[in-house]
C-alpha cells in the first residue's frame, strides 16, 4: 500500500525566512507527486507536480520541490516566506495507472511578522 | 468561470436525515471524484467516476451513494446521516483516469450533523 508522510503537522517561520515542508512517500511502484495548498475555508489548489524529467520542479507563488527517488522524498521549499503563504499544505502521490490521490496528513504553515 | 463548483457550501442537518451534495465541472473532464476531509484535515478518496461509470469505491458505507447523470456532474447522496459524517466533502475532476492528470478541486461542502 502507498502512504505519504508529512513531517510536522505545524511549521512556523518568520516572514522572509526559508520555508521547508517535508514529504516522504512509500510505494513499490512508480508514482507521480503533487503539492496542493488549501487556504482557510477554501478548496485545494495545485502548487506543483512531478511527473518525470527534471527532478526540480517549480510551481506557483515562488514554491519549488525536488524529487529524490533514493530518499523517496518530495520536499517543498520557498526561499522567502510571505504572509500570504499561511495555509495548509498537502503532499500527495498518484500511483501510475491508478486513479486516486493518496494524501499526507497536511502541514499547517504559519508566518510570523 | 468556476471550474469545479459544489452546492451547497454549508449544510447543517439532524442525525437520521438524508441529504445530497451536487458537483459540476465545466472543464470537459472525463473523471470526477469525491474526497472526504475529516476534522483533522485528513483527505481520503471516497469515489471516482469515469464517463459516468464508477471506478473507485473506497469501502464507503452504503449510506453514501454517488450518482453521475452525465460526465459533467457527480452528486453525492447520503442516507441516514450520522454524527461521524460531519466533515468537508470535496469534489474534484481530471482529464483522464489513470494518467498523470492534475485533479482540480471544488471549494468544498462543509457538512455538520447535529
Amino acid at each position: 500500500a502507498q502512504s505519504v508522510t508529512q513531517l510536522g503537522s505545524h511549521v512556523s517561520v518568520s516572514e522572509g525566512a526559508l520555508v521547508l515542508l517535508r514529504c516522504n512517500y512509500s510505494s513499490s511502484v512508480s508514482v507521480y507527486l503533487f503539492w496542493y495548498v488549501q487556504y482557510p475555508n477554501q478548496g485545494l489548489q495545485l502548487l506543483l507536480k512531478y511527473l518525470s524529467g527534471s527532478t526540480l520542479v517549480k510551481g506557483i507563488n515562488g514554491f519549488e520541490a525536488e524529487f529524490k527517488k533514493s530518499e523517496t522524498s518530495f520536499h517543498l521549499t520557498k526561499p522567502s516566506a510571505h504572509m500570504s503563504d499561511a495555509a495548509e499544505y498537502f503532499c500527495a502521490v498518484l500511483i501510475q495507472g491508478a486513479q486516486k490521490l493518496v494524501f499526507g496528513q497536511g502541514t499547517r504553515l504559519t508566518i510570523n511578522p | 468561470d468556476t471550474a469545479v463548483s459544489q452546492t451547497p457550501k454549508y449544510l447543517v442537518t439532524q442525525m437520521g436525515n438524508d441529504k445530497s451534495i451536487k458537483c459540476e465541472q465545466n472543464l470537459g473532464h472525463d473523471t470526477m471524484y469525491w474526497y472526504k476531509q475529516d476534522s483533522k484535515k485528513f483527505l481520503k478518496i471516497m469515489f471516482s467516476y469515469n464517463n459516468k461509470e464508477l471506478i473507485i469505491n473506497e469501502t464507503v458505507p452504503n449510506r453514501f451513494s454517488p450518482k453521475s447523470p452525465d460526465k459533467a456532474h457527480l452528486n453525492l447522496h447520503i442516507n441516514s446521516l450520522e454524527l461521524g459524517d460531519s466533515a468537508v466533502y470535496f469534489c474534484a475532476s481530471s482529464q483522464l483516469a489513470g494518467g498523470p492528470e492534475t485533479q482540480y478541486f471544488g471549494p468544498g461542502t462543509r457538512l455538520l450533523v447535529l
